[in-house]
């Protein structure tokens, strides 16, 4: 069975690009998250999704962020303007979201911002 | 304070060794609780749940004390692949019934041969 999908893998670009990063969840998982991980602060809850619909973005580090879960398959993460604090990796995770189950990772996107 | 707090370490011990860790969560509406384990630029993967009454899954053993709010891992008879990163989490359910992750910054353990 295919796992959560992330992509890229890796992405290099020059401050003030815009940046996207997909995925797409384990099919029938209805709850999907956004985390950033940097060495200095770890794994973050940046926003997540039930149903489609964001639940809570109080995570999401600035305006310059936003993300979009059109339908239940696909999702992204965006960042316009991009600034090279952003450099970190960007995990995906799914799961069923009822019954407190255990979340499934994607094997993230490694963005540098130069 | 963190939501979830938890010893970076590292902690380097001998193979064959037994190591625990504990980690402690601010919350005490916390619903649910998990070890993660995430390997050298992999994601994070699950090792196991935690009970309320304890639980154990080979050489790991998972407790949890909701009364002080820390949730440990023994590991017993260490071995150099238990070498990785391990995640305390900390789970919440909220109005919309979605739970949430609440992931440690991680405790290191290096397993020396």
């Amino acid at each position: 069975d295919a796992g959560v999908i992330q992509s890229p893998r890796h992405e290099v670009t020059e401050m003030g690009q815009e940046v996207t990063l997909r995925c797409k969840p384990i099919s029938g998982h209805n709850s999907l998250f956004w985390y950033r991980q940097t060495m200095m602060r770890g794994l973050e809850l940046l926003i997540y999704f039930n149903n489609n619909v964001p639940i809570d973005d109080s995570g999401m580090p600035e305006d310059r962020f936003s993300a979009k879960m059109p339908n239940a398959s696909f999702s992204t993460l965006k960042i316009q303007p991009s600034e090279p604090r952003d450099s970190a990796v960007y995990f995906c995770a799914s799961s069923i979201g009822q019954g407190a189950p255990e979340a499934f990772f994607g094997q993230g996107t490694r963005l540098t911002v130069v | 304070r963190k939501e979830v707090e938890q010893d970076p370490g590292p902690f380097n011990v001998p193979e064959g060794a037994t190591v625990a860790f504990n980690c402690t969560y601010s919350n005490s509406a916390s619903q649910s609780f998990f070890w993660y384990r995430q390997d050298c630029r992999k994601e994070p993967k699950l090792l196991m749940s935690v009970y309320s009454s304890g639980n154990e899954d080979g050489r790991f053993t998972a407790q949890l004390n909701r009364a002080s709010q820390y949730i440990s891992l023994l590991i017993r008879d260490s071995k150099l692949s238990d070498s990785a990163t391990y995640l305390c989490v900390v789970n919440k359910g909220d109005t919309s019934g979605t739970y949430k992750y609440i992931f440690g910054t991680g405790t290191r353990l290096k397993v020396l041969a």
